[in-house]
């Protein structure tokens, strides 16, 4: 079962505006998330985080929100730029024993110039 | 600061032979977890291990994977005998002694059985 969701494969964009992606998670559990970027042929770099404490996180022209009753997620990106285009993925730290991480799987941002 | 450092980057093979990958840590890291990248999975966590010592390793698919971290800052994944269906990129990662949150990736192991 897939407890981190990502239900956008892909999004295309215009630069200057937002971009918005979403993620849903089903387990309780989860104490902190994360959003990663990926570019091709590189390992995924950590973009910006949130405590399950918080409901907003802002770093630059990255806002992640976090709505817990939903258990949803979602990463603004204002404004776009074309080298915003990546993969991003949605993490989900697990606080049971010790710490696991599980990724969602992936949406393709393609921000068009 | 990668931190995490993967081998081989690139490996190309034949169906039923043995495939090892490895990963070594820069010193601070503690926790170490391997993931396989599929369109259709996303990043899928196949094993961790906290202190040297594996915790879960209910992502493995199947007894054909093993994964082994003799030190703190070595680990090997292995599989045999390969198969084509294992054709991926296996990431590598880890977490700081500092436990700021973040996950710090290997840039990747992409394996192609043929």
């Amino acid at each position: 079962d897939q407890q981190v969701k990502q239900n956008s494969p892909s999004l295309s964009v215009q630069e200057g505006r937002i971009s918005i992606l979403n993620c849903d998670y089903t387990n309780s559990m989860f104490d902190y998330f994360l959003w990663y970027k990926k570019y091709p042929a590189e390992g995924p770099t950590f973009l910006i985080s949130i405590s399950s404490i918080k409901d907003k996180n802002e770093d630059g022209r990255f806002t992640v929100f976090l709505n817990k009753s939903a258990k949803h997620l979602s990463l603004h990106i204002v404004p776009s730029q074309p080298g915003d285009s990546a993969v991003y993925f949605c993490a989900a730290r697990s606080t049971s024993g010790t710490y696991k991480y599980i990724f969602g799987t992936g949406t393709r941002l393609k921000v068009l110039a | 600061d990668a931190g995490v450092i993967q081998s081989p980057r690139h490996e190309v093979t034949e169906m039923g032979q043995e495939v090892t990958l490895r990963c070594k840590l820069i010193s601070g890291h503690n926790s170490l977890f391997w993931y396989r990248q599929t369109m259709m999975r996303g990043l899928e966590l196949l094993i961790y291990f906290n202190n040297n010592v594996p915790i879960d390793d209910s992502g493995m698919p199947e007894d054909r994977f093993s994964a082994k971290m003799p030190n703190a800052s070595f680990s090997t994944l292995k599989i045999q005998p390969s198969e084509p269906r294992d054709s991926a990129v296996y990431f590598c990662a880890s977490t700081t002694y500092l436990n700021t949150g973040e996950l710090f990736f290997g840039e990747g192991s992409r394996l192609t059985v043929l």
